[in-house]
């Protein structure tokens, strides 16, 4: 099975800070890799999909990148509203997701 | 729109079966995939399984021998079908639109194993 590391497990930032958060895979994934949030009590959001693609409705501040093993996901000017977690997922074999990043304002 | 919603029952002894619904709406099962996914408390996403929309199945590795997921398109219904369950699966139950990028998720159902 491909295991997804996503780093930090927890992380602090500003309003308006730009926030990256890394998603690491145990083989190439060829961009097959989501982006989903979390808020507490909800069900995930999906944000980008195929590594890059933004999702319909998702503030243009939230952006994707990456190959092979190595994925991230930016957000270019943290707002209050971003605080949750952000899973990764890959799908290039069956479907794993990361353990998450927790984001929140410092 | 698309909506999804979980049912079932919040309380399931050890080892007896779980069974949970999954009721779409503005979507047709015969053109979409459906996939379960689960959430322990706390913790992080594990994917069950998925009914593409051909009727055919797909099932997490280390749950496939007790895991069924089914369909009546009829009545735009999912079912999930679990048995042999223990305390480690409790957990939020998702059922989501999309076999490889769920894009519309339902509200979840929590599910405790306990006596």
């Amino acid at each position: 099975d491909i295991q997804m590391t996503q780093s930090p497990s927890l992380l602090s930032a500003s309003v308006g800070d730009r926030v990256t958060l890394s998603c690491k895979a145990s083989q190439n994934i060829y961009k097959y890799l989501n982006w989903y949030q979390q808020k507490l009590g909800e069900a995930p959001k999906l944000l980008i999909y195929y590594t890059n693609s933004l999702q319909t409705g998702i503030p243009s501040r939230f952006s994707g990148s990456g190959s092979g093993t190595d994925y991230t996901l930016t957000i270019s000017s943290l707002q209050p509203e971003d605080v949750a977690t952000y899973f990764c997922q890959q799908y290039n074999s069956w479907n794993t997701f990361g353990a998450g990043t927790k984001l929140e304002l410092k | 729109q698309v909506q999804l919603k979980e049912s079932g029952p919040g309380l399931v002894q050890p080892s007896q079966t779980l069974s949970l619904t999954c009721t779409v709406s503005g979507l047709s099962l015969t053109s979409n995939s459906v996939s379960w996914i689960r959430q322990p408390p706390g913790k992080g996403l594990e994917w069950m399984g998925v009914i593409w929309s051909n009727g055919g199945t797909d099932y997490n590795s280390a749950i496939k021998s007790r895991l069924s997921i089914s369909r009546d398109t009829s009545k735009s219904q999912v079912f999930l079908k679990m048995n042999s369950l223990q305390t480690e699966d409790t957990a939020m139950y998702f059922c989501a639109r999309g076999g490889t990028t769920p894009d519309y998720w339902g509200q979840g159902v929590m599910v405790t194993v306990s006596s």
